[in-house]
């Protein structure tokens, strides 16, 4: 079994679509994440909740909108997606703020 | 708020060789520090993690050591192999409360056979 289960796995879209990425967690954490890897590899935090409320909100666009409808699923919506928002989203968790599990990524290529 | 900085950027070691990679955190506070690898198209996955209460760790060919009072921990693998080939990230948390982990820029390692 898949222990953090993200869809899609890629997304190819037009610039000014909306689109979201699911996340799936079964591993009873409390703490959720979206973090964002750019075409260098460089992996940055974007947002994190805890048991289903909003703990930390990096300097993100306000078109990207995460929602977390229990504590084991954190989805990520993006409103008129931009070429710069092409990356990989990985979606993790962790008991604590520690040994993140990561889901399997969504490379998102916005043309 | 925590910063990390990582180096090399890319090393390449012969089969067999030792890889050190090393990295500096900025906050005293951060007492948690793990190393990711991440191969080519998939996730990056827990290889190996410090506590600040331990100076050095090992699991078999991988080792990290931790330096508190400068503020640096590095990671050894020995013996080299070319499935060791990846990304490396190293990474500091303060384990307590919500504070998430905060990656360097990853040191992309190549073991040539």
């Amino acid at each position: 079994d898949t222990a953090v289960s993200q869809t899609p796995k890629y997304l190819v879209t037009q610039m000014g679509n909306d689109k979201s990425i699911k996340c799936e967690q079964n591993l009873g954490h409390d703490t959720m994440y979206w973090y964002k890897q750019d075409s260098k590899k460089f992996l940055k935090i974007m947002f994190s909740y805890n048991n289903k409320e909003l703990i930390i909100n990096e300097t993100v666009p306000n078109r990207f909108s995460p929602k977390s409808p229990d504590k084991a699923h954190l989805n990520l919506h993006i409103n008129s997606l931009e070429l710069g928002d092409s990356a990989v989203y990985f979606c993790a968790s962790s008991p604590q703020s520690e040994k993140l599990f990561f889901g399997s990524g969504t490379q998102l290529s916005v043309l | 708020g925590e910063n990390v900085e990582q180096h090399p950027s890319t090393l390449s070691v012969q089969e067999g060789d030792s890889a050190v990679i090393k990295c500096t955190y900025s906050d005293s506070a951060s007492n948690y520090f793990p190393w990711y690898k991440q191969e080519l198209g998939k996730r990056p996955q827990l290889i190996i993690d410090i506590r600040s209460n331990v100076g050095e760790k090992k699991d078999q060919r991988i080792a990290v050591t931790l330096n508190k009072t400068a503020k640096h921990f590095s990671l050894h693998i020995t013996e080299t192999q070319p499935e060791d080939s990846a990304v490396y990230f190293c990474a500091a948390s303060i384990n307590s409360g919500n504070t998430p982990l905060v990656f360097g820029k990853g040191t992309r390692l190549s073991v040539i056979a």
